[in-house]
């Protein structure tokens, strides 16, 4: 089956630098990618994804990267401020058809 | 819009209890999924439906875990008996559709069995 591996599993940033996440997946026949943000007593929330047939994706602060011959993706915050500390998951959707989840890291921008 | 509606929030009970864990999917969805989260394993993937017929129930851990989907608009996960390793936070997410889909997550029922 998928295996996701993040890194790395705690990131600490001063306000306005960029934070970057990266991961890498086992199942080449992957071609969904999707990030989520997960802050404290609250469920992940969809910030981002990726399809296979893309290699950069942006939505403001926020892009995605995605090497398929490599297996590896990245997102990528800018002009980070406090309110993007949380924890943030990458996924993938293997031959499978389902996600299967990164660790996740715990991201804490100080002011 | 509403989004994925979990009930309780917060549930705790005494090991050998009955629990049953609540879930209304995104209207129009026809796809949900159970999921299971701890510090030590993550989030797993417990069961996922499709159109209310359950797809793959290859992550529920033992025979004391039991999920149904009645109708599209309701779906449960029940423990019987509980035990204190079921102690976690358990998530609903539905979708349109599976595999390639984003998938909008409920707030979660954080359990404790005592």
């Amino acid at each position: 089956g998928e295996n996701v591996e993040q890194h790395p599993s705690t990131l600490s940033v001063q306000e306005g630098d960029s934070a970057v996440i990266k991961c890498t997946y086992s199942d080449s026949a992957s071609n969904y990618f999707p990030w989520y943000k997960q802050e404290l007593g609250k469920g992940p929330q969809l910030i981002i994804d990726i399809r296979s047939n893309v290699g950069e994706k942006k939505d403001q602060r926020i892009a995605v990267t995605l090497n398929k011959t490599a297996k590896h993706f990245s997102l990528h915050i800018t002009e980070t401020q406090p309110e993007d500390s949380a924890v943030y998951f990458c996924a993938a959707t293997g031959s499978a058809r389902q996600l299967t989840f990164g660790s996740g890291t715990q991201l804490t921008v100080l002011p | 819009d509403a989004g994925v509606i979990q009930s309780p929030r917060h549930e705790v009970t005494e090991m050998g209890q009955e629990v049953t864990l609540r879930c209304k999917p995104i209207s129009g969805h026809n796809s949900l999924f159970w999921y299971r989260q701890t510090m030590m394993r993550g989030l797993e993937l417990l069961i996922y439906f499709n159109n209310n017929v359950p797809i793959d129930d290859s992550g529920m851990p033992e025979d004391r875990f039991s999920a149904k989907m009645p109708n599209a608009s309701f779906s449960t996960l029940k423990i019987q008996p509980s035990e204190p390793r079921d102690s976690a936070v358990y998530f609903c997410a539905s979708s349109l559709g599976t595999g390639e889909q984003p998938q909008h997550f409920g707030d979660g029922t954080r359990l404790s069995i005592l």
